[in-house]
């Protein structure tokens, strides 16, 4: 069956723009999780939406918001970019609530400049 | 609050050349560990989940065991293929979201 895919792969942004990140997760997957990666922090967690409802929030500025959708596809979006939102942003799916075991996609590489 | 620190940073072994991982946590009631393997430029790859102290699971080179403290991933004679960085995660009995280690680059060299 299909893994979790994310679009689009590479983004390159500017300063103070705002940006759209998109996953579609394995079907039948309700739950969706989004992280960010950093060489210095490593994986850390953003939010996990369960049945388009969001059910944990991580330690990120309010800048940093998603939805998911009817179809569990999930969005994130981060306005007012910051040089220190370059970084690799993964979702993963699971089946049902947070800790089940999670499929994550290939993730999308954000450059802010 | 949940914390997990993985080591060796870095590894560096020969083919066929047996070690260990280690992934030692702190957490408030442990539901479950994770162990995770991420390529360059992919995202991780699920491997293991443990739920308690002493349980053990294996597929191919790779074996994970988990005491109350700490979990360790086994690699027996690797191979070059199994060059990858290894990710360990806990989360809790209040359903909290995954807190990741930085996770060990382990080279295999041929």
């Amino acid at each position: 069956k299909a893994g979790v895919t994310q679009t689009p792969r590479y983004l390159i942004k500017t300063r103070g723009q705002q940006v759209t990140l998109s996953c579609s997760p394995i079907s039948g997957h309700r739950s969706v999780s989004w992280y960010q990666q950093t060489p210095g922090q490593g994986l850390q967690f953003l939010f996990e939406y369960f049945s388009e409802t969001q059910r944990n929030k991580g330690n990120f500025p309010g800048r940093f918001s998603g939805r998911q959708f009817s179809n569990s596809r999930s969005e994130m979006n981060v306005s007012t970019l910051e040089l220190g939102d370059s970084a690799l942003y993964l979702c993963a799916s699971s089946l049902g609530v947070l800790a089940d075991e999670q499929f994550f996609g290939p993730g999308t590489r954000l450059t802010v400049l | 609050e949940d914390q997990v620190t993985q080591s060796p940073e870095a590894l560096r072994l020969q083919e066929g050349e047996s070690s260990s991982l280690n992934c030692s946590y702190t957490v408030s009631g442990l539901r479950g560990l994770f162990w995770y393997r991420q390529d360059p430029g992919k995202g991780p790859e699920f491997l293991f989940t443990l739920y308690s102290a002493g349980e053990e699971k294996e597929k191919e080179r790779l074996k994970a065991t988990l005491t109350k403290k700490e979990s360790f991933l086994h690699i027996t004679a690797p191979k070059p293929e199994d060059s990858a960085t290894y990710l360990c995660a806990v989360t809790d009995s209040g359903n909290t979201p995954l807190v990741f280690g930085k996770g060990t680059r382990l080279s295999v060299i041929a």
